[in-house]
C-alpha cells in the first residue's frame, strides 16, 4: 500500500528561526511528490518535485527531493507568524493515473512572535 | 476566477439523517476530486471524475457513500443515512488535467465541515 509519513507532527519555533518537515514515502511507480499548505481552510499548493537533488524555491520556502532515499525535505527560513498552519506532503504514484494523490496526514507548524 | 466552491461550510446533523455536500469546480477543470480529512487519517481521496465520469471510487467507504455529478459545474456528495464516524471535513478539489510533469496540481475548495451527532 502506498505510504507518506511526515515529521515531526508538529513543531513550535519563535519567529526568526529556519525550520526543516520532512516527508518520506513508500509508494508503487513513483511519479511526483507535492507540498501543500493548509491554513484554516483549503490546501494551497507550493511546490512539485519530479527530478532528484534539483531545488525548488520560492521566496524563504524551498524543498528538494531524494529518489533514492525516498524522502523530501521543506524548509522555511526567516520563519514568520504567518507560516503557521499544516504543510502537507503528497505523492503521485504513477500506476494509479495521474490523477490520484496520496496525502500524509501533515506537520503542523506553529511561529510564536 | 471564485476558485471551487462548495457549500455548506458547516452542517450539523443527527445519526440517520441525510447529507448533500454540493461542489462548483473551477470553469475548464475536467476533474473533480471528492477528499475527506479528520485528524486520524488525514486527506483520503473518496472518489474523482473526469469530464464528468466516475473514473475511480475506490475510496468510498461503503455504500452509505454516493457521488454524482450530472454537469461540468456541478457535483454532490451524498451520505444516507450519516453516522457520527463520517465527522470529518471534506474538500471538493478540481484541475486542467495532465500538466507537462506529468502530474496534476489540484485547486481545493474551503472545505465543509460536517459533523453527526
Amino acid at each position: 500500500e502506498d505510504k507518506v509519513v511526515q515529521s515531526p507532527l508538529s513543531l513550535v519555533v519563535h519567529e526568526g528561526d529556519t525550520v526543516t518537515l520532512n516527508c518520506s514515502y513508500e509508494v508503487t511507480n513513483f511519479r511526483s511528490l507535492l507540498w501543500y499548505k493548509q491554513e484554516k481552510k483549503a490546501p494551497t499548493f507550493l511546490f512539485m518535485l519530479t527530478s532528484s537533488g534539483i531545488e525548488k524555491k520560492s521566496g524563504r520556502l524551498s524543498s528538494i527531493l531524494d529518489k533514492k532515499e525516498l524522502f523530501s525535505i521543506l524548509n522555511i527560513t526567516a520563519t514568520q507568524t504567518g507560516d503557521s498552519a499544516v504543510y502537507l506532503c503528497a505523492v503521485v504514484p504513477m500506476n494509479t493515473g495521474f490523477q490520484k494523490l496520496v496525502f500524509g496526514t501533515g506537520t503542523r507548524l506553529l511561529v510564536s512572535p | 476566477d471564485a476558485g471551487v466552491i462548495q457549500s455548506p461550510r458547516h452542517e450539523v446533523t443527527e445519526m440517520g439523517q441525510e447529507v448533500t455536500l454540493r461542489c462548483k469546480p473551477i470553469s475548464g477543470h475536467d476533474y473533480l476530486f471528492w477528499y475527506r480529512q479528520t485528524m486520524m487519517r488525514g486527506l483520503e481521496l473518496l472518489i474523482y471524475f473526469n469530464n464528468n465520469v466516475p473514473i475511480d471510487d475506490s475510496g468510498m467507504p461503503e455504500d452509505r457513500f454516493s457521488a454524482k455529478m450530472p454537469n461540468a459545474s456541478f457535483s454532490t456528495l451524498k451520505i444516507q443515512p450519516s453516522e457520527p464516524r463520517d465527522s470529518a471535513v471534506y474538500f471538493c478539489a478540481s484541475s486542467p488535467g495532465q500538466s507537462i510533469s506529468g502530474a496534476n496540481v489540484l485547486t481545493f475548495g474551503a472545505g465543509s465541515r460536517l459533523t453527526v451527532l
